[in-house]
């Protein structure tokens, strides 16, 4: 059964970098059926993609968060992180890592757990 | 971006009514499009992909419908489990962008 656990800090101050990890189990990050990517979800409010990644390099972001946002893969630990610089109190949501299908269709079938990252000082 | 609008943004409901949540895009997607559910403080889930293919497991009370820019999620038999609230997703061109939600409660 595949399984995606984000790790990292759970609070963040304003202007300091977020770095998050999602641990890959029961299936390969370098698997050419899917992307993976992070989705966040402010408290209270919707869901919004911030970005994806396939194995062999290419990377897609949001354009609303392109420029603070790197996603960068360690096949060999099978994980993904996402790295979200100048962090403000608007980025403070609840962050999914997810599968997403490649060729079939870009819809989200396997999800973290979540893990909320509150910025503030 | 392709804009995502669900309606309505809530709704209460009895046990064993038929529920229609609705979705619209703000240009063409095919059937490009997913549903899911998302319980009180738990994760998204996969309801449906290709706007009318129920993912494996989901109860067939559920299904989808629509092509183009008009879509439908429909509850046949709400039952007490269903509380949540329901996203829809546009994969037909990135950004990938998700409904602003539809909050389902039992009357």
């Amino acid at each position: 059964q595949l399984q995606l656990q984000e790790s990292g800090p759970g609070l963040v101050k304003p202007s300091e970098t977020l770095s998050l990890t999602c641990t890959v189990s029961g299936g390969s990050i370098s698997s050419s059926n899917y992307y993976w990517g992070w989705i966040r979800q402010p408290p209270g409010k919707g869901l919004e993609w911030i970005g994806s990644f396939f194995y062999s390099g290419n990377t897609y972001y949001n354009p609303s968060l392109k420029s603070r946002v790197t996603i960068s893969v360690d096949t060999s630990k099978n994980q993904f992180s996402l790295k979200l610089v100048s962090m403000t109190a608007a980025d403070t949501a609840v962050y999914y890592c997810a599968r997403q299908g490649r060729a079939s269709g870009h819809w989200f079938d396997y999800w973290g757990q979540g893990t909320l990252v509150t910025v503030s000082s | 971006d392709i804009q995502m609008t669900q309606s309505p943004s809530s709704l209460s409901a009895s046990v064993g009514d038929r529920v229609t949540i609705t979705c619209r895009a703000s240009q063409g997607i095919s059937n490009y499009l997913a549903w899911y559910q998302q319980k009180p403080g738990k994760v998204p889930k996969l309801l449906i992909y290709a706007a009318s293919t129920l993912q494996s497991g989901v109860p067939s009370r559920f299904s989808g419908s629509g092509s183009g820019t008009d879509f439908s999620l429909t509850i046949s038999s709400l039952q007490p489990e269903d509380v949540a609230t329901y996203y829809c997703q546009q994969y037909n061109n990135g950004p990938w962008t998700f409904g602003q939600g539809t909050k389902v409660e039992i009357k």
